[in-house]
């Protein structure tokens, strides 16, 4: 199973405030996941990767929690500012180097 | 450093007609390359994986023989979309792997908008 599923669909966070935003997988095969951050009419860029050795990461005001038994990480965004506004990508990779995303999380921090 | 291009940045043809999008990697050099297709509001789906030197691996339901991609060295590749039709219209989006690293990390070029009228 290569299926990504992520969540939520669309978040609106006050400025200041905490950004959350899950993924869970299904392939024990998945070595590697990064975070990917796309504004509209542009290419993915990357956030924050992590790897399953390790269950947190923390990358400025960005923070990946990593839990392999539950097969589910997340990305924490604090101090969430307007600029922060984007799609969010979760992605898994097993070594092959060919991404498997999540559905993408539509971000909006309200100033 | 790692930057990748892509050109052109949109497009617009006619239905029938062939269209050619560019992918260099600018600064490193890139044994692998992948396309993504991406439509409005939704998510990345691989199309390919590029290889230098070979034939390019497909996705499944995926046309090969509509969707050309040659990776002729270690900083192009390329993806022609053959007699493209109105569906085919998408925002297309490559991204590479620098292989003098042994990071897993992808580079992701701005994307090239096709509209096929």
């Amino acid at each position: 199973q290569q299926q990504v599923k992520q969540s939520p669909q669309s978040l609106i966070v006050q400025k200041g405030g905490i950004s959350i935003i899950n993924c869970a997988y299904e392939n024990t095969a998945f070595d590697y996941f990064p975070w990917y951050q796309q504004f509209p009419g542009k290419g993915p860029a990357l956030l924050i990767a992590i790897r399953p050795d390790v269950s947190e990461k923390k990358e400025g005001r960005f923070t990946i929690s990593f839990n392999k038994s539950a097969k589910q990480f997340s990305l924490h965004i604090m101090d969430s500012q307007p600029g922060d506004s984007a799609t969010y990508f979760c992605a898994a990779d097993t070594g092959r180097r060919a991404l498997t995303f999540g559905s993408g999380t539509r971000l909006q921090v309200q100033p | 450093g790692a930057v990748v291009s892509q050109h052109p940045s949109w497009v617009i043809c006619k239905s029938g007609t062939s269209v050619k999008i560019e992918c260099r990697s600018l600064d490193f050099q890139a044994t692998t390359m992948f396309w993504y297709r991406q439509f409005p509001k939704q998510s990345l789906m691989l199309m390919a994986t590029s290889n230098e030197g070979s034939k390019a691996t497909y996705e499944q339901g995926v046309e090969k023989d509509k969707f050309l991609i040659n990776h002729a060295s270690l900083t192009l590749s390329t993806l022609t979309v053959t007699s493209a039709h109105p569906e085919d219209s998408s925002f297309y989006i490559c991204s590479a792997s620098n292989s003098g690293t042994s990071t897993d990390t992808q580079y992701f070029g701005p994307g090239t908008r096709l509209t096929v009228l």
